[in-house]
């Protein structure tokens, strides 16, 4: 069964600082991997995603994350986090089922950033 | 593009009545939606498996006969809260796969289900 580890359930940095936010799996073959970000009250916005190919992705706001099969890691990173990046941030791993993708999600990463 | 709309985004309901949510993929065929529950500062849990035509697959511990699926179309699957309590009070969104793209998954919204 697939499964998604996020170590950190809370984590603050000051604003222009970089991040991480650390992201391991579980998964029999090759995955597809997301992650998504969540402001209070609101749905999910994907960030990035990958699926293949290159294992540094870009992705939206000044995030990557970086594919490491060697230690089932996805980790999402930005150089310097704006004020703006504070929300719940969730790492998922994907399960082609049928005609879609089902998706197991960690429990979450709250990023609180200081001024 | 690939938009999933759902509605209502927000619902409150009295304690033992039924609520319907509906997902909408608006400009692409799905053949596979997928509900997730999320409580408060929890994550997301998948429900269930809404297959287009067919019964939908419920995840262990998800009450069938209190959440029904009904997915009649390549475009639109329901979820109905059925005799809903305080403690179904939760956060619930979808998501949709196309047909040509299953690897992606467009969410919704999300409903905001509150009963009293």
């Amino acid at each position: 069964a697939q499964s998604v580890t996020q170590p950190d359930i809370h984590i603050t940095v000051s604003e222009g600082a970089s991040l991480e936010l650390r992201c391991n799996y579980s998964y029999g073959a090759t995955p597809y991997l997301f992650w998504y970000v969540q402001s209070p009250g609101q749905g999910l916005q994907l960030l990035l995603k990958y699926f293949s190919g290159d294992t540094l992705v870009q992705g939206i706001k000044g995030f990557e994350a970086e594919f490491k099969r060697s230690q089932s890691s996805f980790n999402l990173r930005k150089p310097s986090v704006h004020w703006s990046d504070a929300a719940e941030y969730f790492c998922a791993v994907g399960g082609l089922t049928g005609g879609g993708n089902k998706l197991t999600f960690g429990t979450g990463t709250q990023l609180k950033v200081e001024l | 593009g690939a938009v999933v709309s759902q509605h209502p985004s927000r619902v409150i309901c009295k304690s033992g009545t039924s609520v319907k949510i509906e997902c909408r993929s608006l400009d692409f065929q799905a053949t596979t939606m997928f509900w997730y529950r999320q409580f408060p500062k929890q994550s997301l849990m998948l429900m269930a498996t809404s297959n287009e035509g067919s019964k939908a697959t419920y995840e262990q511990g998800v009450e069938k006969d209190k959440f029904l699926i009904n997915h009649a179309s390549l475009t639109l699957s329901t979820l109905t809260v059925t005799s809903a309590h305080p403690e179904d009070s939760s956060f619930y969104i979808c998501s949709a796969s196309r047909v040509d793209l299953a690897t992606e998954a467009f969410f919704g919204q999300g409903t905001r289900l509150t009963v009293v």
